[in-house]
């Protein structure tokens, strides 16, 4: 019962460097979610994915590039990391929007 | 752009009171409201959710909601250290929107 599967756990970049953070569900939950934490500013949310073969941006889109790989999958790019962009970042599921979300047990990003 | 209001705290009780977290909202079409609790360095976790006027219990929690004046609450009776977390207050619009907006929470701590 593994509901929300985030990798890496951990990370640190050096400015410039890209990486995928990757987020598997196996609910079969239509959307899926990107959120970042940060201290003072709580979840935030990055980019969203309503049902499969959609995206949208969410309220802190820049920088960030998203993927809806298939009903399972929905991975998030940094091109070009920022120091700005060191934060603990949360995927999220959910099958409709009355039932609330199921989140990932999280990836914390440290941009050097 | 909708808001969430929580008190940050922290709020401190002695083990085995009724600890009470308040959270406002700006938007009236906000249709769904949700309590997670996050242990420091832990995803969120759904506890209650509440989408009608009054009362709803599960165990030692309460859910409250006043959909006039606009604002939602969570009870814990007989608090217990183990309950010592941030919680967060979430609502969404209902229907298509699937957004959760987030409140930043407020820390709890129940002394033994």
């Amino acid at each position: 019962n593994a509901g929300v599967t985030q990798t890496p756990k951990f990370q640190v970049l050096k400015t410039g460097q890209s990486m995928t953070l990757q987020c598997a569900q196996d609910m079969n939950h239509n959307s899926m979610y990107w959120y970042r934490q940060d201290p003072g500013m709580g979840l935030r949310l990055i980019y969203y994915s309503a049902s499969e073969g959609t995206t949208d941006k969410g309220e802190v889109p820049n920088g960030y590039n998203v993927s809806r790989l298939n009903k399972r999958e929905f991975s998030l790019r940094l091109e070009s990391a920022a120091p700005s962009q060191t934060s603990v970042y949360f995927c999220a599921s959910s099958d409709v929007g009355l039932n609330g979300y199921t989140f990932g047990s999280g990836t914390r990003l440290t941009v050097v | 752009q909708k808001e969430v209001e929580q008190n940050s705290g922290p709020l401190s009780v002695p083990e085995g009171a009724i600890a009470s977290l308040n959270c406002t909202y700006s938007d009236r079409g906000s249709q769904s409201f949700f309590w997670y609790r996050q242990y420091s360095g832990k995803s969120p976790e759904l506890i209650m959710s509440i989408y009608s006027n009054g009362d709803k219990e599960d165990g030692r929690f309460t859910a409250q909601l006043n959909k006039a004046s606009q604002y939602v609450s969570l009870l814990i009776r007989d608090s217990q250290p183990s309950d010592s977390a941030t919680y967060l207050c979430a609502l969404g619009g209902g229907g298509s929107n699937y957004k959760l907006t987030f409140g930043k929470g407020t820390l709890l701590t129940v002394n033994p």
